[in-house]
């Protein structure tokens, strides 16, 4: 089975700074994908970026990073010069083959400060 | 771009009586799911679907659901005698693949309240 884990309930940044959010995952599949979603208050579910298990490189999609450490299992959020349209609730998940389905964990909220 | 569509958006019953959640998946779509969250809380799956039948359910998803896939386009999820516990918002999802590095396009979600 896999499991997801985000130990931040709530996280606060002040404006343009960068925020880490934090993501541990399990599974005893090697071949897996990491993904984040945002949903902001008006609750729909925004693909953010993506990482797989395979790549060397860390994922980059304009101001979201992910710090991948595959070793010790964690995928953290990086978000660069933080907007207020950042604030927002954000997901980490995980696909693994054959599963279809995706499994997330439990969310993060984001808040950024004027 | 194409999206997942939902509909309604609010969904108001009164407990015991049955609902319809309707999802139009994106058309090339082959991998169909729903998922549900209860107000600020995680995103639980239910049921994915593929090839016109159920490819994998939750413990959640009991007997009291069903998922359908009644012509080319629509997706839908019936709940056939709600309770209070199944107020949340209800998310359709659809993937091209089944494979690790195809994210998961969410509608907006329907909103269910049982009162």
């Amino acid at each position: 089975a896999q499991k997801i884990t985000q130990t931040q309930p709530g996280m606060f940044v002040q404006e343009k700074e960068a925020v880490t959010l934090d993501c541990t995952y399990d599974t005893s599949d090697q071949s897996y994908g990491l993904f984040w979603y945002k949903q902001p208050s008006s609750g729909e579910m925004i693909f953010l970026i993506y990482q797989g298990s395979y790549d060397e490189q860390n994922a980059t999609e304009g101001r979201y990073s992910l710090n991948f450490q595959k070793a010790r299992k964690s995928a953290n959020l990086v978000i660069s010069a933080s907007q207020l349209g950042d604030s927002a609730m954000y997901f980490c998940a995980m696909r693994v083959p054959n599963a279809g389905k995706s499994t997330f964990g439990d969310g993060t909220t984001l808040t950024v400060k004027p | 771009e194409p999206e997942v569509t939902q509909t309604p958006s609010h969904q108001v019953t009164q407990m015991g009586q049955e609902v319809i959640l309707r999802c139009v998946p994106i058309s090339n779509h082959l991998y169909f799911y729903w998922y549900r969250q209860i107000l600020g809380q995680k995103v639980e799956f239910l049921v994915s679907f593929y090839n016109n039948e159920i490819s994998e359910k939750s413990e959640i998803f009991d007997d009291q659901f069903s998922v359908e896939r009644p012509d080319g386009s629509n997706f839908t999820l019936k709940i056939r005698s709600t309770k209070l516990e199944d107020s949340a918002m209800y998310f359709c999802a659809s993937s091209p693949l089944r494979q690790t590095n195809s994210p998961l396009h969410f509608g907006n979600g329907t909103r269910l309240t049982v009162t």
